[in-house]
């Protein structure tokens, strides 16, 4: 069972317009939120979280809206760079701590 | 301060054959998981390991699979016996806490099974 869902598989955008990247979780006991950003044959690297203490995040060019009664997150960046085309992953800590559950991620594209 | 160390970034083995996958954490991090990643999916979680210990092996199959995590040295996952199912990417990370801020990931290796 996915707990953490990411229905686009893969997104383009021109340099300079925004990127949305969306994210639904099917857990109400999910209280924080990460996402990360993955290149070809490297590791996924953390990109930027929340908590869901908080409706929104932000951080330079990339921020996180998180609507707990829709159970759903998204990223924004905004204004795209080419540089940002990877494979965005949204995740969840489990409830006891152990793991985090994964989204099958989005492939962002930016086109110059 | 070095990142999550994993090696070898690329391994290829024979169906039957034994793959050891190494991980060294970051410095003063003593929580290490494990997930793999098959072609267009996902990353799944495997095992969760502190020294010495297995805390979680959920995500792990029953046979053929193992982890550890020595006082000395890094955290290994051993794959006996390995079928053409098993090739995928297998990723580690280290936090130096259990898991609800963020964890750092390695590079991976990728296992490929002829």
């Amino acid at each position: 069972d996915q707990q953490v869902k990411q229905n686009s598989p893969s997104l383009s955008v021109q340099e300079g317009r925004i990127s949305i990247l969306n994210c639904d979780y099917t857990n109400s006991m999910f209280d924080y939120f990460l996402w990360y950003k993955k290149y070809p044959a490297e590791g996924p690297t953390f990109l930027i979280s929340i908590s869901s203490i908080k409706d929104k995040n932000e951080d330079g060019r990339f921020t996180v809206f998180l609507n707990k009664s829709a159970k759903h997150l998204s990223l924004h960046i905004v204004p795209s760079q080419p540089g940002d085309s990877a494979v965005y992953f949204c995740a969840a800590p489990s409830n006891t701590g152990n793991q985090f559950y994964f989204g099958t991620g989005t492939s962002l594209t930016v086109i110059p | 301060n070095a990142g999550v160390m994993q090696n070898p970034r690329h391994l290829v083995r024979r169906r039957g054959q034994e793959a050891r996958l190494r991980c060294s954490p970051m410095k003063g991090h003593s929580h290490v998981y494990w997930y793999r990643q098959l072609p267009e999916e996902g990353l799944k979680f495997m095992v969760y390991l502190q020294k010495e210990n297995i805390i979680d092996e959920s995500g792990m199959p029953k046979e053929r699979f193992s982890a550890e995590f020595p006082k000395e040295g890094p955290s290994i996952l051993r794959i006996q016996q390995v079928v053409r199912g098993d090739s995928a990417a297998y990723f580690c990370a280290s936090s130096p806490a259990q898991v609800g801020t963020e964890a750092f990931f390695g590079q991976g290796t990728r296992l490929t099974v002829v």
